[in-house]
């Protein structure tokens, strides 16, 4: 119950496309969204953030779209860039449960010329 | 954003011999803190929860008698591996949550190889 499930588990996208990265989860005390993007030897670095009130958030070229009744939410990188190249962690945590936060297995993401 | 350091970013030790790794938050006070682990193309597992001025949180399978746990102050908590083994080599993060909010900041992590 405590799982977050990312898919795809790798990704290759064209210079300027979009990448999408999906995640679901089952338990519904899980309030809080982040993404995280993590290069070769380093730690996480906190992309963009959701809460389930809303349904979409945008940051610059970060995307997160969040489906409560699904219990799915997805990342989109608009204009992929060869910079963007990492491995991208979906997470989730509860209210009160004391920012523990639950990761999904991770999508490592190349963007090609 | 908040920043959260490590020290050291990588360490080489022998089998037997005790390593500890330093996290701080730089730049703001942080009652918990997280320290995880991750193996190569995998996700991050979280060991434990720091806290301050009270025992560290294991989590389940976590040995808490081989990684000690000390939350020193409001800005440092310390992870010591002790009689390091080689499947014990490893990448060791740490992160903290800033200023009561659910954003959690991540530190750079450390490299640890036991031979």
């Amino acid at each position: 119950q405590q799982q977050v499930k990312q898919s795809p588990q790798s990704l290759i996208v064209q210079k300027g496309g979009i990448s999408i990265i999906n995640c679901a989860y089952e338990n519904t005390a899980f309030d809080y969204f982040p993404w995280y993007q993590q290069f070769p030897g380093k730690g996480p670095a906190l992309l963009i953030a959701i809460r389930p009130d809303v349904s979409e958030k945008k940051e610059g070229r970060f995307t997160i779209s969040f489906n409560k009744s699904a219990k799915q939410f997805s990342l989109h990188i608009m204009d992929s860039q060869p910079g963007d190249s990492a491995t991208y962690f979906c997470a989730a945590s509860i209210a009160g449960g004391g920012n523990k936060l639950t990761f999904g297995t991770g999508t490592q993401l190349k963007v090609e010329l | 954003g908040a920043v959260v350091s490590q020290h050291p970013s990588r360490v080489i030790c022998k089998s037997g011999t005790s390593v500890k790794i330093e996290c701080r938050s730089l730049d703001f006070q942080a009652t918990t803190m997280f320290w995880y682990r991750q193996f190569p193309k995998q996700s991050l597992m979280l060991m434990a929860t720091s806290n301050e001025g009270s025992k560290a949180t294991y989590e389940q399978g976590v040995e808490k008698d081989k990684f000690l746990i000390n939350h020193a102050s409001l800005t440092l908590s310390t992870l010591t591996v002790t009689s390091a083994h080689p499947e014990d080599s490893s990448f060791y993060i740490c992160s903290a949550p800033s200023g009561g909010t659910d954003t959690q900041y991540f530190g750079p992590g450390t490299r640890l190889t036991v031979l």
